[in-house]
């Protein structure tokens, strides 16, 4: 397909690990992101992999991205009551370079 | 780090006048721009991709004589919103290339009342 697609909501419990998925388009990408959204703020670009690696962690979160099926993930470990936001998968269109976002996942976590 | 400055963060304007939208790069030089306009609880859609010194190039759909973009200089790049509607409220961000991604604005809440 032509979008950047995700699931649209997520819930958790404080404590458990949350895992955000995406299905991405552009198997020529070079690189694909993730930004966290809170309510009424802009972009805060959480991480982001190179399309030659199939694993990055950073501290808290771990990117998976399996590029046979153009498969990216997000992992947050530990995951708290402040990492309640809305989550984007990005990638850059290798033909034009744009950034194109997925919808759009909102965690939510219970206390 | 690569930073945009982005401004105002909120305007309320009444229906008819035209409100102008300010991004900065304030320790680069951004060659090109990117516009993306959010709707409440939707994703990002981008509307235009402005270079310096050259016209903005429009997505589909979206209408030129409504949303005109200006990048006069390699610092700064302004969206204006001419002859606003209540339709045109919305949340509208600027993102700038830089190194290995993209550098975001805050965002503009505009409200057309």
């Amino acid at each position: 397909g032509e979008d950047v697609e995700q699931s649209l909501f997520l819930s958790v419990r404080e404590g458990d690990s949350s895992v955000i998925n995406c299905t991405y388009t552009d198997s020529s990408s070079t690189y694909l992101y993730w930004y966290k959204q809170e309510p009424g703020a802009g972009l805060q670009l959480l991480t982001y992999i190179f399309s030659n690696m199939d694993m990055k962690q950073d501290q808290r979160l771990t990117v998976l991205l399996n590029k046979k099926d153009k498969h990216l993930s997000l992992r947050i470990a530990d995951t708290q009551t402040g990492d309640s936001a809305i989550y984007f998968c990005a990638e850059i269109r290798s033909n034009t370079g744009k950034l194109i976002f997925g919808q759009g996942t909102t965690l939510q976590v219970k206390p | 780090g690569a930073v945009v400055s982005q401004h105002p963060s909120r305007v309320i304007c009444k229906s008819g006048t035209s409100v102008k939208i300010e991004c900065r790069s304030l320790d680069f030089q951004a060659t090109t721009m990117f516009w993306y306009r959010q709707f409440p609880k939707k994703s990002l859609m981008l509307m235009a991709t402005s270079n310096e010194g050259s016209k903005a190039t429009y997505e589909q759909g979206v209408e030129k004589d409504k949303f005109l973009i200006n990048h006069a200089s390699l610092t700064l790049s302004t969206l204006t919103v001419t002859s606003a509607h209540p339709e045109d409220s919305s949340f509208y961000i600027c993102s700038a290339p830089t190194g290995y991604g993209y550098t975001f604005g805050s965002g503009t809440r505009l409200t057309v009342v």
